[in-house]
């Protein structure tokens, strides 16, 4: 079974700091994607890696996946009240995104 | 166009009674899948579905029944609830080929 482990789980900080949160794996994946899920909503697709190596960004938010596919990162600068929320690292095996493998999630809270 | 809906959006029930969660998506997309979200646990995939007609197990489907009679709808049944199946469930659809799942709103389902 693959599996995902995201890391840190809670994270509380103030507007304009900047934050990493991983998501790591023994696995390779074909593809990993970053989602963010709102109180009382469902998740909402940011981006997708598909590359070993690779980096995204999306405005204040930097995404890369690893070398071997195996582990990615977000980081987001000068963080900002809006951007609190869950995110979660999904995982497509070779199939593609059938049957994708979510982490826990990291909670990130955003002070004013 | 209103993406991914859900009915309902809360439910309260007593243990052994069975309901069906709707989901539906005006996306004309082919796969929809079920997951269920518990604190702690991530999103985990309950079933799903890559074509009209055709259904498949996800990680944890003992105790859930789904159908796909139309493209455009996808049903998640309890035939006999237990307070274990207390969670949210949320309905996603993709475009085949298209590594990106919607989301709907979500059902917050409590058993008694």
């Amino acid at each position: 079974t693959q599996l995902l482990e995201q890391s840190p789980q809670f994270l509380s900080i103030q507007e304009g700091e900047n934050l990493t949160v991983y998501c790591n794996s023994s696995s390779v994946f074909s593809s990993l994607q970053w989602y963010r899920q709102e109180p009382g909503e469902g998740p909402v697709l940011l981006v997708t890696v598909v590359t070993g190596g690779e980096v995204k960004k999306l405005k204040r938010l930097t995404f890369q996946f690893g070398d071997a596919r195996k582990d990615s990162s977000l980081h987001i600068t000068a963080a900002q009240p809006g951007d609190t929320g869950l995110y979660l690292c999904a995982g497509a095996g070779k199939g593609g995104s059938e049957k994708l493998v979510f982490g826990k999630g990291t909670k990130l809270t955003v002070n004013p | 166009n209103a993406g991914v809906t859900q009915t309902p959006k809360f439910r309260v029930l007593k243990t052994g009674q069975s309901m069906t969660l709707l989901c539906a998506q005006d996306m004309n997309h082919e796969y929809m899948y079920w997951y269920r979200q518990d604190p702690g646990m991530g999103l985990r995939l309950i079933h799903y579905s890559v074509g009209e007609g055709t259904t498949a197990k996800g990680e944890v489907p003992d105790g859930y029944n789904v159908s796909r009679l139309k493209k455009q709808n996808f049903l998640l049944g309890l035939e006999s609830a237990a307070p274990s199946q207390t969670s949210v469930y949320f309905c996603a659809s993709e475009g085949q080929g298209a590594w990106e799942q919607y989301f709907g709103p979500g059902t917050r389902l409590t058993v008694t």
